[in-house]
């Protein structure tokens, strides 16, 4: 079945640093992938989402670019900011979006000052 | 996009007893989903929740213990049957026209 790992933390990082979040997926058809963020207190948001191989996803400066090659959608800021403080999902929908999610662990990102 | 009202927020309830969990979207939506996210795990997706028929439940999920209702595209209900500590987890719903729609704040479940 469709899989999805991505690097446990937490990962601890000073203000202004590049962040990198590793994340590769298993499925069995071209599935499409998102991002998700959980602010402390805070549901569950879409952050960004690809749908096809080579798509870059974008949103508050982060990106994300779908490699089909490697099987995987890492996570990148090239700046990251103290409100960045969160957990970090990764996650695939495989048959066009009909189907339920399917979530990595998640990654707990904390940002010192 | 949608914005879901899923209640209890929270709830602590007795063993062998059973909780209704409502998430109540303000738009009709296609697809509503439940989720459950055990302690330091993360979100695995229980069931597929179907308008007007009996829902899609993922493996290792059965409607006896998480029967699931959605009358209409704005409602839906889940229910955790006979609790058990185990069943101790947030369940959370998603709706939206895909899979990657909005989620609900959660429902923070504690079975003593």
């Amino acid at each position: 079945g469709d899989s999805v790992t991505q690097m446990e933390g937490p990962v601890t990082l000073s203000e202004e640093a590049f962040l990198t979040i590793n994340c590769t997926y298993t499925a069995t058809g071209y599935p499409s992938l998102f991002w998700y963020v959980q602010y402390p207190g805070e549901g569950l948001q879409l952050l960004l989402k690809a749908t096809k191989a080579d798509d870059k996803g974008s949103n508050k400066g982060f990106e994300a670019t779908y490699r089909k090659e490697t099987t995987s959608f890492h996570l990148e800021k090239g700046s990251v900011q103290v409100s960045d403080s969160a957990v970090y999902f990764c996650a695939l929908s495989d048959q066009g979006g009909a189907d339920g999610l399917t979530f990595g662990k998640g990654t707990h990102l904390i940002i010192q000052p | 996009s949608a914005v879901i009202s899923q209640k209890p927020s929270r709830d602590i309830c007795q063993r062998g007893t059973s909780l209704t969990i409502q998430c109540q979207v303000d738009s009709q939506v296609t697809m509503m989903f439940w989720y459950r996210q055990q302690p330091g795990q993360s979100l695995t997706l229980i069931a597929t929740a179907n308008q007007g028929s009996e829902a899609t439940y993922e493996s290792g999920f059965v409607i006896d213990k998480f029967p699931i209702s959605r009358p209409n595209l704005t409602f839906s209900t889940l229910t955790v049957s006979n609790m058990s500590p185990e069943d101790s987890s947030i369940y959370l719903c998603s709706a939206g026209e895909t899979s990657a729609g909005v989620f609900g704040s959660g429902t923070q479940l504690s079975v003593l």
